[in-house]
């Protein structure tokens, strides 16, 4: 059984501050997929990775995928209240036309 | 395109009483997703369809949730009799096709059951 492990769960800073939130596994995923969920909305994709070692950036936000294809990161710099919500990441595979989801880190940035 | 479309975004219902979700998916997508989110279970896949047809339902909690995809732009999840513990968010989401792995949500539809 695949399974993503997202850490921390919970996360409240200062705007300004910097973050890394993190995505795990024990799997291999043909590619990783990190969302936004904002309040009373569906999570909306921010970027996806298929290249093992790859890194994307938007903006203040810096995307890299494992070397091994396992795990991911997401690290953001000088973080604004704007950045507020729950952020996923979601595993695919070539096998399958599923997701799998980890569970989510809600991020709390304070003014 | 208005990207997906769910009704109703709240439902409050009593517990024994039938409840229907509806989803329109963007035009052209060729799968469509059935999601429950919950703060405790987090978000979990309940039916996924194929061109209409459901192919994989193996997330569905039991035999009082059914779902069908009459056609490439309708989706109805339905529960009946609903419990107090099917209360969730429930998304529907989309995807053009099995190449591309981007899954568009709909703003979900918030139920609780008394």
């Amino acid at each position: 059984t695949q399974l993503l492990e997202q850490s921390p769960q919970f996360l409240s800073i200062q705007e300004g501050e910097n973050l890394t939130v993190y995505c795990n596994s024990s799997s291999v995923f043909s590619s990783l997929q990190w969302y936004r969920q904002e309040p009373g909305e569906g999570p909306v994709l921010l970027v996806t990775v298929v290249t093992g070692g790859e890194v994307k950036k938007l903006k203040r936000l810096t995307f890299q995928f494992g070397d091994a294809r396992k795990d991911s990161s997401l690290h953001i710099t000088a973080a604004q209240p704007g950045d507020t919500g729950l952020y996923l990441c979601a595993g695919g595979s070539e096998s399958n036309y599923q997701l799998i989801w980890g569970a989510g880190t809600k991020l709390i940035i304070k003014p | 395109d208005a990207g997906v479309i769910q009704s109703p975004r709240h439902e409050v219902t009593e517990m024994g009483q039938e409840v229907t979700l509806r989803c329109k998916p963007i035009s052209g997508h060729d799968y469509l997703f059935w999601y429950r989110q919950t703060m405790m279970r987090g978000l979990e896949l309940l039916i996924y369809f194929n061109n209409n047809v459901p192919i994989d339902d193996s997330g569905m909690p039991e035999d009082r949730f059914s779902a069908k995809m009459p056609n490439a732009s309708f989706s109805t999840l339905k529960i009946q009799p609903s419990e107090p513990r099917d209360s969730a968010v429930y998304f529907c989401a989309s995807r053009v096709s099995i190449r591309a792995a981007e899954q568009f949500f709909g703003p979900g539809t918030r139920l609780t059951v008394l």
